[in-house]
């Protein structure tokens, strides 16, 4: 099953808001990372982050790496229309080659 | 530049056909991913390769199977298709561990409905 629990689910926001999305595992991850899916294409690497307590940004987007290694955020500031996608998050465990994903934020921004 | 290309993008199969979906990247990367996408399920890995002549289970490997027979190819196969292998298949690869610093990068996806 899903190591990752993402959340929230789904997020509708006006134009211009700020967004905020979160992962947690219990298990300990040496690498988070952040992807965009627009649709009918595949995902797409937003930001990556690898060490505990790292923030990151990539534009309007800044990702944290958790202290605990067991969590990570993004947010989006000033939202704009074309954000809209689902947002995943996804890790590597210490001990494995692969890359596991959470299930997905939905967002939709409203002009 | 192709990238990551999968084909077919659609197809419709009965219960009990068997098919095969192709990856190809292009960029020597060493590994590469098949992951199913399912609503409110994200993407969950199906079996993944390390490199040419390796494969590994992911987390749902159950009902397929898979080949990289050529480093640029990482095959999926469904033996006997089933209504639950209906999903969007999507296929990633990287040049190593995320972990290392590789980004690994997606093809289009695969719409796959058993009926």
């Amino acid at each position: 099953g899903q190591q990752l629990n993402q959340s929230p689910q789904s997020m509708f926001i006006q134009e211009g808001e700020d967004v905020s999305m979160n992962c947690t595992s219990s298990s300990i991850f040496n690498t988070w990372l952040w992807y965009k899916q627009d649709p009918g294409e595949g995902p797409v690497l937003l930001i990556a982050l690898y060490k505990a307590g790292e923030l990151t940004s990539n534009g309007r987007l800044t990702a944290q790496f958790g202290i605990t290694r067991k969590d990570s955020f993004l947010n989006i500031s000033a939202s704009i229309p074309s954000d809209v996608g689902i947002y995943f998050c996804a890790g590597q465990l210490l001990i494995r080659n692969d890359m596991r994903f959470g299930a997905g934020t939905r967002l939709t921004v409203k002009p | 530049n192709a990238g990551v290309t999968q084909t077919p993008k659609f197809r419709v199969l009965k219960t009990g056909q068997s098919m095969t979906l192709l990856c190809a990247q292009d960029m020597n990367h060493e590994y590469m991913y098949w992951y199913r996408q399912d609503p409110g399920m994200g993407l969950r890995l199906i079996h993944y390769s390390v490199g040419e002549g390796t494969t590994a289970k992911g987390e749902v490997p159950d009902g397929y199977n898979v080949s990289r027979l050529k480093k640029q190819n990482f095959l999926l196969g469904l033996e006997s298709a089933a209504p639950s292998q209906t999903s969007v298949y999507f296929c990633a690869s990287s040049y190593g561990r995320a972990s290392g610093g590789s980004e690994a990068f997606f093809g289009q996806g695969t719409r796959l409905t058993v009926v």
